[in-house]
């Protein structure tokens, strides 16, 4: 599969704990995303990037979330002290930043926090 | 702030019969409006976006400027097209979607 991957694809962890998730985006894509999606909802964006550069951040990411996308290819998402409230898929996705705006999603992480 | 609302959160249909999903925003510029889908199990992915004018299996959607909506039609519903389907916008000039809360479009046989 050459699309778009996350891993873990399912985190469970307790209330407290750091967790930290990575996306793959597609090769030659420089603009790289993170968005939430909780249970009948739509997702809701959080952060993106053009290549290493983090552009714009949601009011939801709290101090508590880090995204980081040091070479400008894989990024990582971290939840520090983690609250049930974060239960959720978090979805990455990917697209180019000439050609349009399509943009290309990962199968996503769904963290349960107990 | 842009909003995306889909009136419908379940949505059922025979197969064969006509289907729209409806899909409003509200934003005071010039969206770019895309709507997605998801196969059970599988990645969401784009269906069509507005500025393509073009019908990808089967569906269709018309950019209404003065009703503010963006509805996605087909004639004749499909077994296939049972999913969930979410409208989404990007405003001018912004790169991130923002997506309305999605509508699971059920086809009975």
């Amino acid at each position: 599969d050459t699309g778009v991957s996350q891993d873990p694809r399912h985190k469970i962890t307790k209330r407290g704990q750091n967790v930290t998730f990575r996306c793959d985006p597609i090769s030659e894509h420089n603009r790289l995303y993170w968005y939430r999606q909780t249970l009948g909802q739509g997702p809701e964006f959080l952060t993106y990037f053009q290549n290493e550069a983090q552009l714009e951040k949601s009011r939801l990411l709290s101090d508590r979330f880090s995204a980081e996308r040091p070479k400008g290819s894989f990024s990582t998402l971290e939840i520090q002290r983690t609250e049930q409230g974060d239960s959720a898929m978090y979805l990455c996705a990917s697209s180019l930043a000439q050609g349009g705006t399509e943009a290309f999603f990962g199968q996503g992480t769904r963290l349960t926090v107990v | 702030a842009q909003r995306v609302t889909q009136p419908e959160k379940l949505l059922s249909v025979f197969k064969g019969a006509p289907v729209e999903l409806k899909c409003n925003y509200s934003y005071s510029g010039s969206p770019e409006l895309f709507w997605y889908v998801q196969y059970s199990r599988q990645r969401l992915q784009l269906l069509l976006r507005h500025i393509s004018r073009e019908s990808i299996k089967g569906f269709t959607a018309d950019l209404n400027k003065g009703e503010t909506s963006f509805h996605l039609k087909k004639p004749f519903a499909q077994e296939e097209d049972s999913a969930m389907y979410y409208c989404a916008l990007i405003r001018r000039g912004a790169q991130k979607l923002v997506f309305g809360q999605g509508t699971r479009l059920t086809i009975n046989p």
